[in-house]
């Protein structure tokens, strides 16, 4: 399978403790989206890399949170000292803005990390 | 403001009951439109990009359309296979380079058997 991954796909922590989450892009997509996503409601931004440079992150995002991208492949989000308000549904997304033949800008989800803090 | 609405909420449908979802955006340049299927404590599936007014594309069941104004899905003899939340996003050419997508809330589909 050759499509984005993540780890772990589910997570229980108690509040206070980090987690830490893996997103696999697919391979020979550049850009890579962090985005939480909670009951009912479309997927929130929270970052994103070109390569491994974090260009943009969502001033709702708080410090808190923290993501890497350190060789421009894998990347990892951290949440330090977990809140009950964290819990929610962690997705990934990767594309590709390669000058090509055809532009594409659709982006592809990983399958999610769902944390609950208890 | 970037906004997209998506309508209905909800809708169950009887397997072979042919229906339509509507997603309404306002943007300031429209780049693309895309609409993702979401199965529970899955990731969007992507299924269909549309770039400008009067383009269509299919996929089994599914086609999608788009106006100047809208979008819709039109799914065709739907079987209970084809139950899940179904998301439209936006991406506006405004947003430059970050490609940031501007989510509906989505429509949540059930097919009867």
């Amino acid at each position: 399978d050759t499509g984005v991954s993540q780890n772990p796909r589910h997570k229980i922590t108690k509040r206070g403790q980090n987690v830490t989450f893996r997103c696999d892009p697919i391979s020979e997509h550049n850009r890579l989206y962090w985005y939480r996503q909670t009951l009912g409601q479309g997927p929130e931004f929270l970052t994103y890399f070109q390569n491994e440079a974090q260009l943009e992150k969502s001033r709702l995002l708080s410090d808190r949170f923290s993501a890497e991208r350190p060789k421009g492949s894998f990347s990892t989000l951290e949440i330090q000292r977990t809140e009950q308000g964290d819990s929610a549904m962690y997705l990934c997304a990767s594309t590709s803005t390669v000058a090509g033949a055809v532009p594409s800008y659709e982006q592809y989800f990983g399958p999610g990390t769902r944390l609950t803090v208890t | 403001e970037d906004q997209v609405t998506q309508s209905p909420e909800a809708l169950r449908l009887q397997e072979g009951e042919s229906s339509s979802l509507n997603c309404s955006y306002t943007v300031s340049g429209l780049r693309g439109l895309f609409w993702y299927r979401q199965d529970p404590g899955k990731g969007p599936e992507f299924l269909f990009t549309l770039y400008s007014a009067g383009e269509e594309k299919e996929k089994e069941r599914l086609k999608a359309t788009l106006t100047k104004k809208e979008s819709f899905l039109h799914i065709t003899a739907p079987k209970p296979e084809d139950s899940a939340t179904y998301l439209c996003a936006v991406q506006s050419l405004r947003a430059g380079n970050n490609r940031k997508l501007i989510w509906g809330l989505g429509t949540s589909l059930a097919v009867n058997p």
